[in-house]
């Protein structure tokens, strides 16, 4: 079965500074996705960033981006300019088959992040 | 688009006693997915359904649990002689075929005294 490690169960990072959350994953598996959820306090999780495995090019949204390091199965996420808002827990994702498949995701055990003012 | 919809959020209920949660997912997703989350982890894989089909579920799922989705709509979970190691957020999500992620609910916490 896949896992997710999420080393880091909490982080803080001063607001507009940059801040970077690990994750590495087990796969046997060549084809599959690694996503980057946020669940803020008492709300539901939204996705902050896809990468698709057979994508060399790292994946950016906005502030928000990663570093796909397929070899050495690791898929950090870098959050620029942190804002108050980013305040949340992180999860990391995995997900294996293209996208008409039903396959679950399996989560890691998140990253807490605190922005400090 | 109103987003998944949860009910209820907030369940306590006394040990042996059984709770149902509801789940109304994004109307056009045929994808519906049901996961258990405990303090301090990520969520966990409960079930999967594809329109009112059951098919997947995880070992997890003991037979003191039960969901449906009649008529591949709204979806139900269920678990029978509740135990306190039944206490978690049970999120709920959906998604439409050919799409990468899921569009999650807010959940609903279930405390078992």
């Amino acid at each position: 079965a896949q896992t997710v490690t999420q080393s880091q169960p909490e982080m803080s990072v001063q607001e507009a500074e940059t801040v970077t959350l690990s994750c590495t994953y087990d796969t046997s598996e060549s084809d599959y996705y690694l996503f980057w959820y946020k669940q803020p306090p008492s709300r539901q999780m939204i996705l902050v960033i896809r990468q698709e495995a057979y994508k060399q090019q790292n994946a950016t949204e906005n502030r928000f981006s990663v570093n796909f390091q397929k070899a050495a199965k690791s898929f950090s996420l870098k959050i620029s300019d942190s804002q108050l808002g980013d305040a949340a827990m992180y999860f990391c994702a995995y997900r294996s088959g293209p996208p008409a498949n039903f396959n679950k995701f399996y989560f890691g055990s998140g990253t807490k992040l605190n922005v400090k003012p | 688009d109103t987003g998944v919809s949860q009910n209820p959020r907030h369940k306590i209920t006394k040990r042996g006693q059984n709770v149902t949660f509801r789940c109304d997912p994004i109307s056009e997703h045929n994808r519906l997915y049901w996961y258990r989350q405990t303090l301090g982890q990520g969520p966990e894989f409960l079930t999967y359904f594809q329109n009112e089909a059951q098919l997947e579920k995880s070992r997890l799922l003991s037979d003191r649990f039960s969901a449906e989705r009649p008529k591949g709509s709204f979806s139900t979970l269920e678990i029978q002689r509740t135990e306190q190691g039944d206490s978690a957020m049970y999120l709920c999500a959906s998604r439409k075929g050919g799409y990468y992620g899921y569009t999650f609910g807010s959940g609903t916490r279930l405390t078992v005294v």
